[in-house]
């Protein structure tokens, strides 16, 4: 069964700092992948997705991630956090050959410390 | 203008009542889904119609009915809630179920059975 890991349940970091968020997937396929935000009593805001071609993908507020297929990662990555990257973050993979049906991680607590 | 809605935001009932949460998007596509959120944040889904047609069924008690009158709208009907029914329901629509492609997500119904 495809299955999605998010190996940090809980990130804590100051403004400023460096982020990465790891993402991996069991499936060998081809996949489609996303990052999805969620503030704090809000609904899901998709980051960035892949779909295909470079693997390198940019989204909204200076996040990027990449997509490595010998890893079966995507991993999630912002040069410099601030206050307001306060969430929760998923990674979410779905799988051709099926219907389009996103698995989801268990997210990653993200609390950023001015 | 709202892409996905859901009414009610937030709902609140005894154990074994009935109560419906109803979802509708403008966005024209021709699939919807109901994800379940749990405490732990971990997010699954449920039921995915497209075209008014059932094509995603996961292992979800038969007390959980959803309905969808046109493309447009698809309401989840939960019968007998019990407490481990509390929760956060996020719908959600794309443009088909049936190739992969992007969900865009409503503002989710937080349940809470007492």
């Amino acid at each position: 069964a495809q299955s999605v890991s998010q190996h940090n349940h809980h990130v804590i970091l100051s403004e400023a700092a460096s982020l990465e968020l790891g993402c991996n997937y069991s499936y060998g396929g081809t996949v489609n992948l996303f990052w999805y935000v969620q503030y704090p009593g809000q609904h899901l805001q998709l980051l960035l997705k892949y779909f295909s071609g470079d693997p390198l993908v940019k989204g909204i507020k200076g996040f990027e991630a990449e997509f490595i297929k010998s890893k079966f990662s995507f991993n999630l990555r912002k040069p410099s956090v601030q206050w307001s990257d306060t969430a929760e973050y998923f990674c979410a993979v779905n799988a051709l050959g099926g219907y389009n049906k996103l698995i989801f991680g268990a997210g990653t607590r993200l609390a950023v410390h001015p | 203008d709202t892409a996905v809605s859901q009414t009610p935001k937030y709902l609140v009932t005894q154990m074994g009542n009935d109560k419906s949460i109803k979802c509708e998007q403008n966005l024209g596509h021709d699939t919807m889904y109901w994800y379940k959120q749990d405490s732990k944040k971990f997010l699954k889904i449920m039921f995915s119609y497209n075209n008014k047609e059932l094509i995603i069924n996961e292992t979800v008690p038969n007390r959980f009915s959803p309905k969808s009158p046109d493309k447009a709208h698809l309401n989840l009907h939960i019968n007998s809630l019990e407490l481990g029914d509390s929760a956060v329901y996020f719908c959600a629509s794309s443009p088909t179920g049936l190739a992969l492609n992007e969900q865009f997500f409503g503002p989710g119904t937080r349940l809470t059975v007492l």
